[in-house]
Parts: structure tokens; sequence; C-alpha cells
């Protein structure tokens, strides 16, 4: 069985561009979350989609959306990239994202704003 | 709201030595207490699990005990080996809802020969 795979693997951003990251959960996994991984701020939550619909959401600005289609593929975006936004994201997927749940990783998109 | 509070890192330690990473959370509740692990350009792995008080979850040598009395997780390891160098990361999750995973901030640990 495959694993979660996120691409691409390396980002780099100019400040006020765009970006875009996909998630490939895990095969008949529906739960996609989304994670931001920092030095200083150790990993924070984004959002998790369940069968196409947000189901929860973190603590980030507007910028940050995403959305999940009817493959339970996931993405990803950032627009008007700022400095702070250069992080390790990084997507798990789970069977139905319910509590005590395993969560499996992808490896992770490293994004760098310049 | 939930948090979790690991020890500060980095974790020096000769192969062989005995390994403890301290965990406290703070939550409503019962939750569930997980130990995740990091290796260098991976992503997170779950190393083990405990769902209730008292629980024991192990793996690879690996064990940590679920203690309510003092909210607390500690991670521990008889005896490291260079292969164990990685980021640990404990967290939480309420055991009803959807609500996700809260995360330590983690602790490099770098075994040497």
């Amino acid at each position: 069985k495959a694993g979660v795979t996120q691409t691409p693997r390396y980002l780099i951003k100019t400040r006020g561009q765009q970006v875009t990251l996909s998630c490939s959960p895990i095969s008949g996994h529906r739960s996609v979350s989304w994670y931001q991984q920092t030095p200083g701020q150790g990993l924070q939550f984004l959002f998790e989609y369940f069968s196409e619909t947000q189901r929860n959401k973190g603590n980030f600005p507007g910028r940050f959306s995403g959305r999940q289609f009817s493959n339970s593929r996931s993405e990803m975006n950032v627009s008007t990239l700022e400095l702070g936004d250069s992080a390790l994201y990084l997507c798990a997927s789970s069977s139905h994202g319910q509590g005590g749940e395993k969560l499996f990783f992808g490896s992770g998109t490293q994004l760098s704003v310049l | 709201g939930d948090s979790v509070t690991q020890m500060e890192g980095p974790v020096t330690l000769s192969e062989e030595a005995f390994l403890t990473i301290n965990c406290t959370y703070t939550a409503t509740g019962y939750p569930s207490l997980f130990w995740y692990v990091q290796y260098p350009g991976e992503g997170l792995q779950l190393l083990l699990k405990a769902t209730k008080a008292d629980d024991k979850g192990s793996n690879k040598g690996f064990e940590a005990t679920y203690r309510k009395e003092t909210t607390s997780f500690h991670l521990e390891k008889g005896s490291v080996q260079v292969s164990d160098s990685a980021v640990y990361f404990c967290a939480l999750t309420r055991n009803s809802g959807n609500t996700p995973l809260v995360f330590g901030k983690g602790t490099r640990l770098s075994v040497i020969a």
C-alpha cells in the first residue's frame, strides 16, 4: 500500500507570490490534515478535510486555504507569501480522522520564501 | 486549550545509555496520548500510544506510561542506538469528536557511538 505522497518536495518562492501544495492520502483514507512545522513553533494544525468538507480549522490567517477532491487528494494554497511562511508543510491521512486514531504522515513540502 | 510541554533539547547520549524524554499535558477530560518520531528528511511516524490512564504504550524498545495523576507521558528506552537519532514529538487528542492532534515542540535526540 502506497504511503502519503506530497508534492513537490521543495519549493522556493518570493514574497507576495502564491503557492499550491499537493497531498495524496493512503488509498481508502478519507481524512486529510495539514500541519505547519517550524523550528520555533513546532507543529501547528492548519486544517482538516473529510469527504471534501473542511471539518476543523486551526488559527491561521485567511491566506491559508485548502480543498479536498472526490478522490480524497488534497491541496493547500498560501497566497501573498510572507517570509514567516517558510516552513515544512506536512500532510497526514487517516480513515476517519476520529480522536485517538493513528495518523500517517507524508515527508512534507519544504517551502522557502525569499 | 489543550497543550503539550516537552523537555527542551537537544539531548545527546552515548550508545547504550538510558533515555528519558519528559512530556506533560494539559487537557480537559481523558485524552489519548502519543509519541511520534521524525527521522531526518522524513515525515512523522507513530511510535507508541496510550488511550487511558495507566496504559503503557511500547514499541521498538521504547515505553511510555499514561499517568493521569501527574498528567505525564514520559518516553523511556533502556539502551539507545545510533539509529534512534531523531526528533521525538509528544502529542494528544481528545477521544471524542474530530479534534486534531496537539503536538509538543519536539525533542531532538542525537546518539553517538
